[in-house]
C-alpha cells in the first residue's frame, strides 16, 4: 500500500533563517505531488505540484521554493524566512485519472 | 476570488442526527469533487467523492450531492457520531488534477 511520510512534524524556527521540509512516497511510482499550507482558520492552499522529476509548478508567488530530486521525493525550501511563512505545511500525493489526492500529517511551522 | 466557499465555518448536531455540511462554487469547469476530514494536528483524509455527472454518491453513513445547476454540493452524515466531530474540507477539481479548497466547516457531535 501506498504512504506518504513528512518531517518534521513541528519547527520553530527564527525569521530570516532557511526551510527545508521533505516529503516522500512510498508503494506508487510517478506519482503527482503537491505542497499546500493552511494558514492559522483558513483552508488549504495550493503551492507548488510536480508531475515528475525536475517538473515544479507554482500557484503563488512566495518567498517558498520547491524541488523534486527524485520520483518520490518533494522539497519545500525557503533562503529566508518571513514570518508570513507561519502555517501548516501539508504534502500530498495522487496518480492520474479520478483518484484522490492523499495527504501526509503535516508539519507545523512557527517563525518567531 | 474564492472559487469554493464553505460559508459555515462551524456546525453543532445531537449524535444520532443528521450532520449537512454546504460547499459552493463558481468554476463550472470543476469536473470532481471531494470531501476531506481533519482532525487537528493531521492531515486531511479523503471521505467521498461524486463526478459532475452525477448527483449522488452514497458510502456508509456518509453520502454527497451534488446540484450542478445551483453549483453547490453537500455531504450528509447520518446518524452522526461523536468520532465524526472534525473539519471538513470542500474540494473541486479542474483539469490535471488540480484540487481547489473550501475553508473547512468544523462539525461538532454532541453526545
Amino acid at each position: 500500500s501506498q504512504t506518504i511520510h513528512q518531517w518534521p512534524a513541528t519547527l520553530v524556527q527564527p525569521v530570516g533563517s532557511p526551510l527545508s521540509l521533505e516529503c516522500t512516497v512510498e508503494g506508487t511510482s510517478n506519482p503527482n505531488l503537491y505542497w499546500y499550507r493552511q494558514a492559522a482558520g483558513r483552508g488549504l492552499q495550493l503551492l507548488f505540484y510536480s508531475v515528475g522529476i525536475g517538473q515544479i509548478s507554482s500557484e503563488v508567488p512566495q518567498n517558498l521554493s520547491a524541488s523534486r530530486p527524485q520520483d518520490r521525493q518533494f522539497i519545500l525550501s525557503s533562503k529566508k524566512l518571513l514570518l508570513s511563512d507561519s502555517g501548516f505545511y501539508l504534502c500530498a500525493w495522487s496518480v492520474y485519472g479520478n483518484q484522490p489526492q492523499h495527504f501526509g500529517d503535516g508539519t507545523r511551522l512557527s517563525i518567531l | 476570488d474564492q472559487q469554493v466557499k464553505q460559508n459555515s465555518p462551524s456546525l453543532s448536531v445531537q449524535e444520532g442526527r443528521i450532520s449537512i455540511l454546504n460547499c459552493d462554487y463558481t468554476n463550472s469547469m470543476f469536473d470532481y469533487f471531494l470531501w476531506y476530514k481533519k482532525y487537528p494536528a493531521e492531515g486531511p483524509t479523503f471521505l467521498i467523492s461524486i463526478s459532475s455527472i452525477k448527483d449522488k454518491n452514497e458510502d456508509g453513513r456518509f453520502t454527497v450531492f451534488l446540484n450542478k445547476s445551483a453549483k453547490h454540493l453537500s455531504l450528509h452524515i447520518v446518524p452522526s457520531q461523536p468520532g465524526d466531530s472534525a473539519v471538513y474540507f470542500c474540494a473541486a477539481r479542474n483539469a490535471g488534477n488540480m484540487l481547489t479548497f473550501g475553508g473547512g466547516t468544523r462539525l461538532m457531535v454532541k453526545p
